[in-house]
């Protein structure tokens, strides 16, 4: 059993650019989360998914942020007109209904 | 609005000791669960435990044991003989159950240094 894998592992991207992170969560677990995580600080909550379904999303996303899980795989998370405030790490997710949560090893994100 | 409260930022212990991180929780829900995660520096959270908040009996795994006492809402986590490579932050967190289940609230975490 694999585990949650996120891609890239690391992105560097001027101020106003897009970025797309891709998360593929451990096979026929059925939700997906995403979180944030800053410097210093613990994870936040950002959005999830139950299959293809976004069930939630946080007052954190901005209409900047969308996120999709095409037929309830693998998901993305863009970030259009990246700012500087968008640097942290993105964590992916997963688990099988109300199971344990498994997480990968995020996708750090800074904008310069 | 659920809280989580790691009132330690940072603690420094030399191996073989015992160390105990704090958690207490604030939350409106009945049934909830809660979580422990370690992050080393690769920046993985690394899954611990989770205890459903109808089931009150400590657990022990190995070095580790948690203390969960519904009473004093809080969640306790403790490493005995400490080795290097426990040395790691510490997450705790809060989650709801049915839709609300994965929506974490995290504690702000515990910096844990094991010096040899």
């Amino acid at each position: 059993d694999t585990g949650v894998s996120q891609d890239p592992r690391h992105k560097i991207t001027k101020r106003g650019q897009n970025v797309t992170f891709r998360c593929d969560p451990i096979s026929e677990h059925n939700r997906l989360y995403w979180y944030r995580q800053t410097l210093g600080q613990g994870p936040e909550f950002l959005t999830y998914f139950q299959n293809e379904a976004q069930l939630e999303k946080s007052r954190l996303l901005s209409d900047r942020f969308s996120a999709e899980r095409p037929k309830g795989s693998f998901s993305t998370l863009e970030i259009q007109r990246t700012e500087q405030g968008d640097s942290a790490m993105y964590l992916c997710a997963s688990s099988l209904a109300a199971d344990t949560i498994y997480f990968g090893e995020g996708s750090w994100l800074t904008v310069v | 609005a659920q809280k989580v409260t790691q009132a330690q930022t940072e603690i420094s212990v030399v191996e073989k000791e015992d160390v105990t991180l704090d958690c207490v929780y604030e939350t409106r829900d009945t049934t909830y669960y809660l979580f422990w995660y370690k992050q080393p520096p690769s920046g993985e959270l690394v899954f611990l435990i989770r205890r459903n908040s109808f089931d009150e009996q400590n657990e022990i795994s190995g070095r580790y044991s948690w203390n969960f006492q519904k009473s004093t809402s809080s969640f306790n986590f403790t490493i005995t003989a400490s080795q290097v490579v426990d040395s790691a932050v510490y997450f705790c967190a809060l989650s709801g159950v049915g839709t609300s289940y994965g929506k974490l609230t995290f504690g702000q975490g515990t910096i844990l240094t094991v010096h040899p």
